[in-house]
């Protein structure tokens, strides 16, 4: 079965400053990747996903992700955050294509911007 | 356009009582998937509805939950018997379908926030 961690489950980030959040997953076979943005009481909006090809990934609102096959890895990256991007950010893996694009979530990290 | 809605947003409820709750995707997609997240679990599939196929129901964690897309539309989850550890947001997403080997986007609900007394 296949599992995602989030490694750090709050970062707290002053405005302007740049911020990572770490997502490793585990599966034995190819993976699409992807990062959802949960903001207080709404539901989940898609930021970025990784099918193939080019490893960088760049998406809405400023977001860019890397895939890294050798680590497992496919970390969050913002250059330059605001208070706006205080959220619930969710990495999540999907099932092998023929069992259907269900996901499978990390624990997800919350991102609080300071001023 | 109109994007996934649910209702109703919040339902509190007696343990031991069934509920029902809906979800509208959006026009023309056809995969529907229902999602749990709870504080102990995180987010969880629950089931997922592709067109005429039989629903994946592999995430369901009991037999107390059951859940039903009529016209390839609408979809409702059901939870009989309640229980307090089913408190929980229930998020339903919507998506196209380009094929198995697609990741066509899913487009999430706001969710319906279940509490158990």
């Amino acid at each position: 079965a296949q599992s995602v961690t989030q490694l750090d489950s709050q970062v707290p980030v002053f405005e302007e400053a740049p911020v990572e959040l770490r997502c490793n997953y585990s599966s034995s076979v190819s993976v699409y990747l992807f990062w959802y943005v949960q903001y207080p009481n709404q539901g989940l909006q898609l930021l970025l996903k990784y099918l193939s090809g080019s490893t960088l990934v760049k998406g809405i609102n400023g977001f860019e992700a890397e895939f890294n096959k050798s680590q497992t890895s496919f970390h969050l990256r913002k250059p330059s955050v605001h208070i706006s991007d205080t959220a619930e950010y969710f990495c999540a893996v999907s099932d092998p294509p023929a069992a259907g694009n269900k996901l499978t979530f990390g624990g997800g990290t919350r991102v609080l911007v300071k001023p | 356009g109109a994007g996934v809605s649910q209702s109703p947003s919040n339902k509190v409820t007696e343990k031991g009582k069934d509920v029902e709750l809906r979800c509208d995707p959006i026009s023309g997609h056809t995969a529907l998937y229902w999602y749990r997240q709870s504080l102990g679990q995180g987010l969880e599939f629950l089931i997922y509805f592709q067109g005429n196929s039989a629903p994946d129901k592999s995430g369901l964690p009991s037999d107390r939950f059951s859940a039903e897309r009529t016209g390839g539309s609408v979809s409702t989850l059901t939870i009989q018997r309640t229980q307090q550890e089913d408190s929980a947001v229930y998020l339903c997403a919507s998506s196209t379908y380009s094929g198995t080997d697609s990741t066509d986007t899913q487009y999430f609900g706001p969710g319906t926030r279940l509490t158990v007394l």
